[in-house]
């Protein structure tokens, strides 16, 4: 069965620190691949989204993600964080144009002072 | 502005007191969908539609039900609530089901 792991529940990092969070997936083929972002009390952003093309692409807020065929992941990455990307990160697979959307867990980003 | 609203955004009721979520969309999407979020559980699709009048479940459909009369509307119903229905709900649209998704601010229910 598809499925999309997220393999850290929690993660913390110090202000001004580089960031990695961790997205897996399973699906024989190359899905439609979504970053979003919920902080505290507010609904899910879109910060990035993979269907083709450059394995590199770059989202708001200054995050970025790669699709890494080989690996089956698309991890989220962020050169230096700031106090207000406290939030919880979903990375999503959207299977084919007419399939669902699977969503991960989630990975609950803490930024230390 | 595109957006997607949901009424009420907070909601106490008591257990068995039917309770209707609106959801709505000015962006045109012909796909809607219910999500709910629990700690440690991610979002989980409840239902969701494809066009009006057709609407298909997700993963955890039990105790709800949903209705697409009108494009823009979707909402979702419970008959009768109970305590394992409290939870964070989600309403989202979108151009396609598997396609970026636009999320409501999200209605925060408590059953007791």
């Amino acid at each position: 069965a598809q499925s999309v792991t997220q393999p850290d529940i929690h993660i913390t990092v110090s202000e001004g620190a580089s960031l990695e969070l961790r997205c897996n997936y399973s699906y024989g083929a190359t899905p439609y691949l979504f970053w979003y972002v919920q902080s505290p009390g507010q609904g899910l952003q879109l910060l990035l989204k993979y269907f083709s093309g450059d394995t590199l692409v770059q989202g708001i807020k200054g995050f970025e993600a790669e699709f890494k065929r080989s690996q089956s992941s698309f991890n989220l990455r962020k050169p230096s964080v700031h106090w207000s990307d406290a939030a919880e990160y979903f990375c999503a697979v959207g299977l084919n144009r007419d399939d669902k959307i699977i969503f991960g867990k989630g990975t609950r980003l803490h930024i230390l002072p | 502005e595109a957006q997607v609203t949901q009424n009420p955004r907070y909601l106490i009721t008591v257990t068995g007191k039917k309770l209707t979520v609106t959801c709505s969309q000015n962006m045109n999407h012909e796909y809607m969908s219910w999500y709910r979020q629990d700690p440690g559980l991610g979002l989980r699709q409840i239902y969701y539609s494809m066009n009006v009048e057709v609407t298909d479940k997700g993963d955890v459909p039990e105790g709800y039900k949903v209705s697409r009369k009108e494009k823009r509307n979707f909402p979702l119903i419970l008959e009768s609530p109970s305590p394992n229905q409290t939870s964070l709900y989600f309403c989202a649209s979108s151009f396609s089901l598997s396609y970026e998704q636009y999320f409501g601010p999200g209605t925060r229910l408590t059953v007791t």
